[in-house]
């Protein structure tokens, strides 16, 4: 699995949009890009993922690079409660669908 | 909705003593998960279940045995627990096969070893 390189920490004021980076300049053909976050000590909790397509959901926005060797969550509207370490994760979706975790990004949202 | 359901929620143990802990999921999930998670780390795989019936090593399998009991319950034993495996362990679970299907974390049993 390709490896990602997240920074360790970002802020951003409630109400704005955080955009939290990720490179994986090594992802190959068949991997995809997945997005997982931990609140304080609970379990992750999925975000969004996808292949070479821009994706969107009720949490978030996900853009990839048209060469896939980087990828941007982005969260429209920051809260309190998006505080939280986010995972960028590189997989192939086989059958056991095996996700490598990082030490992931820290995000702060301030008030 | 249970979802992924871990059992105990913490534990103390001591030294050489011998430990079970126990998952299962609702959602009728092939793949079933378990991963450690130190301080100021992300979390790592130590086996999985691809369907009923299998196992296979993750990241880092020393020390832990896992039973596949049903396609709901997927357990971990330590079986002489030692310091270093003082940790959080997160059990999860995924459909196989199928495309854009996300994993499901349980919230953890926290695991002191003295």
């Amino acid at each position: 699995d390709a490896k990602t390189t997240q920074p360790t920490s970002m802020d951003c004021a409630e109400g704005r949009a955080a955009n939290l980076p990720c490179n994986h300049s090594t992802i190959s053909g068949n991997e995809y890009v997945y997005w997982y976050r931990q609140i304080h000590s609970q379990g992750p909790q999925y975000i969004i993922h996808g292949l070479k397509n821009n994706e969107t959901n009720e949490m978030a926005s996900l853009i990839i690079t048209e060469d896939r060797k980087s990828s941007t969550l982005i969260l429209p509207h920051a809260t309190l409660r998006d505080t939280a370490v986010y995972y960028c994760i590189v997989s192939v979706m086989d059958s056991s669908y095996k996700l490598i975790f990082g030490s992931g990004t820290r995000l702060l949202v301030r008030p | 909705n249970a979802g992924v359901t871990q059992t105990p929620k913490f534990q103390v143990l001591k030294t050489g003593q011998s430990m079970t802990l126990q998952c299962a999921q609702d959602m009728n999930h092939n793949s079933m998960y378990w991963y450690r998670q130190d301080p100021g780390m992300g979390l790592r795989l130590i086996y999985y279940s691809a369907s009923e019936g299998t196992t296979d090593k993750g990241e880092v399998p020393n020390g832990y045995n896992v039973s596949r009991l049903n396609k709901r319950e997927f357990s971990l034993r330590l079986e002489s627990a030692a310091p270093s495996q003082t940790s959080v362990y997160f059990c999860a679970s995924s459909e196989r096969g199928v495309r854009n299907q996300p994993q499901h974390f349980g919230d953890g049993t926290r695991l002191s070893i003295l």
